[in-house]
């Protein structure tokens, strides 16, 4: 059991509305990394926050924005949903920004109509 | 940037071994990951590489070629369970702020049949 959680499920959204996705971490991981996986592809970064900063970011537009909190849960917000973010986002937690271990949530599956 | 290649499917029998190749070009390299994804599951660790040669845990085992950019994972003894898609993603080097960027390859589909 990885202890990394996310919420909701399951979303529907309509294009040009806002989407904000929750991660919690596992205990005493520090680090939180967001992904997006289109059906039949690899996740894809996102960016990655480390003790309530972002800390790396992928080729994303700035619409893609997270927050991390002191606790160390974390948020993906997006802006303007395109038809094109329908996907499955995972957040994986880690001790630190170079460990080895990445523990993925059970992803939120987000369809844009 | 990273371009990792890996099979898109491969179909093999239960009981039989499996080996699924990866091969990968990038700026730079700090650790190659294999992740086994269920349909609809979130994926799973199953192997980290650092230095060259085999590393085995039980049924699996993963292979490091850092000179020739390629890795391989090995299932043994199949199972049906093993049907599930296989990524192969490559940790690069640390960037300003101490962040590594781990980028996915896009899959291989494993079925096992009876």
């Amino acid at each position: 059991e990885t202890g990394v959680t996310q919420s909701p499920t399951h979303l529907i959204k309509t294009r040009g509305q806002q989407v904000t996705l929750r991660c919690s971490s596992q205990s005493g991981h520090n680090t939180v990394s967001w992904y997006q996986q289109a059906l039949g592809q690899g996740p894809q970064f996102i960016f990655q926050y480390y003790r309530e900063e972002e800390n790396g970011r992928g080729n994303f537009p700035p619409r893609f924005s997270g927050l991390q909190f002191p606790n160390y849960s974390s948020e993906l917000n997006v802006n303007a949903l395109e038809l094109d973010d329908s996907a499955l986002y995972l957040c994986a937690s880690s001790p630190g920004t170079g460990s080895d271990e990445q523990y993925f949530g059970p992803g939120t599956r987000l369809t844009v109509t | 940037g990273q371009n990792i290649d890996q099979p898109t499917e491969m179909t093999a029998t239960e009981g039989a071994i499996v080996q699924i190749n990866c091969t990968y070009q990038t700026s730079g390299f700090n650790g190659l990951f294999w992740y086994q994804q269920h349909a609809g599951e979130a994926p799973t660790f199953l192997s980290y590489n650092v230095l060259d040669g085999l590393e085995e845990k039980g049924r699996f085992s993963s292979f490091l070629s850092r000179s020739k950019g390629y890795s391989y994972l090995l299932l043994k003894e199949l199972q049906m369970k093993d049907s599930a898609s296989y990524l192969c993603a490559v940790r690069d080097d640390r960037h300003s702020g101490g962040y590594q960027k781990v980028t996915f390859g896009t899959g291989t589909k494993l079925q096992v049949i009876p």
